[in-house]
């Protein structure tokens, strides 16, 4: 069973600072990793996708992926109240074109 | 910036019934999908569709489900007989190929009475 865990938190941290929300996976046959954002009712939107190891920026979010320990990573800087949300890394490994979830990272940014 | 569009937002139904959730892919995307999120549960992948045939479902998406896409823009889930344990937000997705990312629609609340 192939399988995404995260910590469901709810992850606090404070307007301004750093968020730092974790994902392992099982299978290593995984070659594409996304991290989505959940709003509460609403459908997941995609903020990051990452493909090789090492990490990759957009803005205010940074994905960084290591493929020998199956862990992937995402971190917000200069996080806002806006920030507050369910953060899905999810996972698709080669030859499949499903997606695999993980349960989802609640964080909330306290103003 | 281009949507998948999907119909109804919310959709109540009674044990038993036939349901039919539709969606619009975005218009250059080859790769389509059906993932399901029961509340407060994670998103769990039901069905892929690709080249207008089936290219993997999940053992969640057994014989009272059905996917078409009948004429070359909508993509549809049917639910034969609908289960209470069928109450869920349903998501269509869609890619434009194997390596790019998924774009989802705004979901579909279905819910069994």
């Amino acid at each position: 069973q192939k399988e995404v865990e995260q910590n469901s938190g709810p992850l606090s941290v404070p307007e301004g600072a750093i968020a730092s929300l974790n994902c392992t996976y099982s299978d290593r046959g995984s070659q594409s990793f996304f991290w989505y954002r959940q709003y509460s009712g609403k459908s997941p939107e995609l903020i990051m996708s990452i493909y090789s190891n090492g990490d990759k920026e957009d803005g205010r979010f940074t994905a960084q992926l290591n493929k020998a320990s199956q862990y992937v990573s995402l971190l917000i800087r200069d996080s806002q109240p806006s920030d507050s949300a369910t953060y899905l890394c999810a996972v698709n490994s080669r030859g499949e074109g499903k997606l695999i979830f993980g349960t989802g990272t609640l964080l909330a940014v306290q103003p | 910036e281009p949507e998948v569009t999907q119909t109804p937002s919310h959709q109540v139904t009674q044990m038993g019934q036939e349901v039919i959730l539709r969606c619009v892919p975005i218009s250059n995307h080859l790769y389509f999908y059906w993932y399901r999120q029961i509340l407060g549960q994670k998103v769990e992948f039901l069905v892929s569709f690709y080249n207008n045939e089936i290219s993997e479902k999940s053992e969640i998406f057994d014989d009272q489900f059905s996917v078409e896409r009948p004429d070359g823009s909508n993509f549809t889930l049917k639910i034969r007989s609908t289960k209470l344990e069928d109450s869920a937000m349903y998501f269509c997705a869609s890619r434009q190929g194997a390596s790019w990312g998924y774009t989802f629609g705004s979901g579909t609340r279905l819910t069994v009475v």
